[in-house]
């Protein structure tokens, strides 16, 4: 099962928006929603952001969204602040045999 | 609060073993499934191994089949990974996370992760 594929970057000014995709196949993302995105900070562990393609835990600011297009899945951050500037990886679930695939990640700046 | 905190990382030769622990606080452990999930030295995110609350559902990635093994130990609030055969490309650091209990296929906390580092 092959990764997802993710922008390897993207770019934006404090208080713009940003929308990051995540494409996978009609056997992961298109099947299932089951996506999730995860935050990375240099040096730290994964910070979880949504779930089931647009939940948002508690705690996570809702200038975080996501959303999914047939096999495209997406997450958009709007209003962007500095301390957003991190890598940002989706994940699905991929059915009973590969069972979950993550994207390969995408480093977002802050300009 | 919860809390994952790996421990049994470090340097080893190709071929070698390694257990990794995860030790879980602040939840009742025994009603979440857990995952390890690994990242190499400026790659992405990959999933290692899964195992359900029961541990009657295991999983492994193609990539470590027939040389890792997941455990847990629900009275003692642990999660393990037996690592055998290691190779270079085992290099990572490994994180262990707690599924979300309402909504599966999603890992709501995660430890600070723990490098295993396989060179000769």
């Amino acid at each position: 099962q092959s990764a997802l594929t993710q922008p390897r970057s993207v770019s934006g000014s404090p208080g713009q928006s940003v929308t990051i995709s995540c494409t996978g196949t009609s056997s992961d993302v298109g099947a299932y929603n089951d996506v999730s995105w995860y935050q990375q900070h240099p040096g730290k562990a994964p910070r979880f952001i949504i779930y089931d393609v647009n939940k948002r835990p508690s705690g996570v600011p809702d200038r975080f969204s996501g959303s999914k297009s047939g096999n495209t899945a997406s997450l958009t951050i709007s209003g962007l602040q500095t301390e957003d500037e991190a890598d940002y990886y989706c994940c699905s679930y991929a059915g009973f045999y590969f069972f979950v695939v993550f994207g390969g990640g995408t480093k977002l700046t802050v300009l | 609060q919860v809390q994952l905190v790996e421990s049994g990382g470090g340097l080893v030769k190709p071929g070698e073993s390694l257990r990794l622990s995860c030790a879980a606080s602040g939840f009742s452990f025994s009603d979440y499934s857990m995952i390890w999930i690994r990242q190499a030295p400026g790659k992405g995110l990959e999933w290692v191994s899964y195992i359900s609350s029961s541990s009657s559902y295991i999983k492994y990635a193609d990539s470590v089949k027939g040389r890792f093994t997941i455990s847990r130990d629900n009275a003692k609030n642990a999660l393990y990974l037996r690592m055998n055969s290691l190779r270079a490309d085992d290099t990572a650091v490994f994180y262990c996370a707690r599924e979300v209990f309402s909504s599966g296929w999603s890992w709501d906390y995660w430890g600070q992760g723990t490098l295993v580092t396989v060179s000769s």
